[in-house]
């Protein structure tokens, strides 16, 4: 989805370094959310933002940060990059109740390999 | 949320209709089932959603049983571009995540 977009589209780095993977949107929601894809399996959900304020822990945070800098960007860090951190991730976003239903909008992915 | 169990696979012909059987047997009142499709490694596409009613849009249908137990996606005319991995997700309408199983690997056949 164009609304939704993810930079970079593909990174390999090196075990420890710092990475920090960006996400906007343009569809004026409120709500955003960081999955990760391993191969062959669904998406986990590692963290989610309901609004600029409001920044919650999913199903595997640990090994890494969030940032809500504005309503439309929401940034993941791994703050020291580990080899099985290697995966799809995926940015999300949903508008708030009384909007919709919780329909997520995807962005088109990050391929992260860790060395 | 509901937990949902899909086959693990499926194929369709081209041209045919695509039946994809999705089971949610602790769904609760306030829960909406959803449907995702992802192509190759992209992002999840939506499809359709719903909550008791049946639904559809332009590109399916949704066909909830009346207890709401199990439902089932259907794409009328299956082309070769909709060969995909399809999820199913039940979420309340507040939910704060969706669970993606692993979804059911459909493979439309020339």
């Amino acid at each position: 989805d164009a609304d939704v977009t993810q930079t970079p589209r593909n990174r390999i780095t090196k075990t420890g370094k710092r990475i920090m993977l960006e996400c906007s949107q343009t569809k004026g929601h409120d709500r955003m959310y960081w999955y990760r894809q391993d191969p062959g399996l669904g998406l986990r959900l590692i963290y989610y933002s309901f609004d600029v304020k409001d920044i919650n822990k999913g199903e595997i945070s640990d090994g890494y940060s969030v940032s809500r800098q504005a309503q439309a960007k929401f940034s993941l860090s791994l703050e020291s990059a580990i080899p099985n951190q290697t995966a799809l991730y995926f940015c999300a976003t949903s508008d708030s109740p009384g909007q919709g239903t919780d329909t997520q909008y995807f962005g088109p992915g990050t391929r992260l390999t860790v060395l | 949320d509901a937990k949902t169990t899909q086959p693990t696979s499926m194929d369709c012909a081209e041209g045919r209709a695509a039946n994809l059987p999705c089971n949610h047997s602790t769904i609760s009142g306030n829960e909406y089932v959803y449907w995702y499709r992802q192509i190759h490694s992209q992002g999840p596409q939506y499809i359709i959603h719903g909550l008791k009613n049946n639904e559809t849009n332009e590109m399916a249908s949704l066909i909830i049983t009346e207890d709401r137990k199990s439902s089932t996606l259907i794409l009328p005319h299956a082309t070769l571009r909709d060969t995909a991995v399809y999820y199913c997700i039940v979420s309340s309408r507040y939910g704060q995540n969706f669970v993606f199983g692993p979804g059911t690997r459909l493979s439309v056949l020339p």
